[in-house]
């Protein structure tokens, strides 16, 4: 079991650039979830896919984000034009099973727009 | 809306003492689960302990327990023996599946700082 990994650990961009970051979940887990954290508050609720589907988005997903799982395993998430509100850490969590079982965390993305 | 409240932004402890950590949640429903997670500095999130509404039995795991009063809507998280180790954000968090979401709605955090 390695764990949920994500890819940047870390990126700066300037305002305006497109990014995209990629999450690996645990290899049987079928439920995939994108979350966004600011300084001094909790993780808020991005996305989540069973599978390949994408089942749920927050009102937080604007129409400048976009998350994909193409193929059942890893997922992208990309935002466009970003912006200084942007800047946040991207976590990536994945479970398996039955609801309730409790999500398991990869270690982020930290993003700067500048 | 669903949300958790916890109104202890941050907590000392002395070493092998014991602290608890309070969470309320507001909701209507009667099936939900809730969760305690740990956030170490610079860290991944790891799941401490996780409770069924519809079970009465308080969870426990190791040092880690918690008191689950549904009624009061009170979910608070004990920590027995406190270890340098547990200096941590802990977050609480709430889930309530209904129509098949599966948003986890997380309180504020409590930092909560062992100290030798």
């Amino acid at each position: 079991d390695t764990g949920v990994s994500q890819n940047p650990r870390h990126k700066i961009t300037k305002r305006g650039q497109n990014v995209t970051f990629r999450c690996d979940p645990i290899s049987e887990h079928n439920r995939l979830y994108w979350y966004r954290q600011t300084l001094g508050q909790g993780p808020e609720f991005l996305t989540y896919f069973q599978n390949e589907a994408q089942l749920e988005k927050s009102r937080l997903l604007s129409d400048r984000f976009s998350a994909e799982r193409p193929k059942g395993s890893f997922s992208t998430l990309e935002i466009q034009r970003t912006e200084q509100g942007d800047s946040a850490m991207y976590l990536c969590a994945s479970s398996f099973g039955t609801t309730g079982t409790g999500e398991f965390f990869g270690p982020g993305t930290r993003l700067t727009v500048l | 809306a669903q949300t958790v409240t916890q109104s202890q932004p941050e907590m000392s402890v002395q070493e092998a003492e014991t602290v608890t950590l309070s969470c309320t949640y507001d909701t209507s429903e009667s099936n939900y689960y809730l969760f305690w997670y740990k956030q170490p500095p610079s860290r991944q999130m790891i799941l401490v302990i996780r409770q069924e509404a519809y079970k009465q039995q308080n969870a426990t795991e190791n040092r880690f327990s918690v008191n689950f009063q549904k009624a009061a809507k009170s979910f608070s998280l004990k920590i027995s023996d406190s270890q340098l180790g547990d200096t941590a954000m802990y977050f609480c968090a709430f889930k309530y599946p209904q129509g098949g979401s599966e948003k986890l709605v997380f309180g504020k955090g409590t930092k909560l700082t062992v100290n030798p």
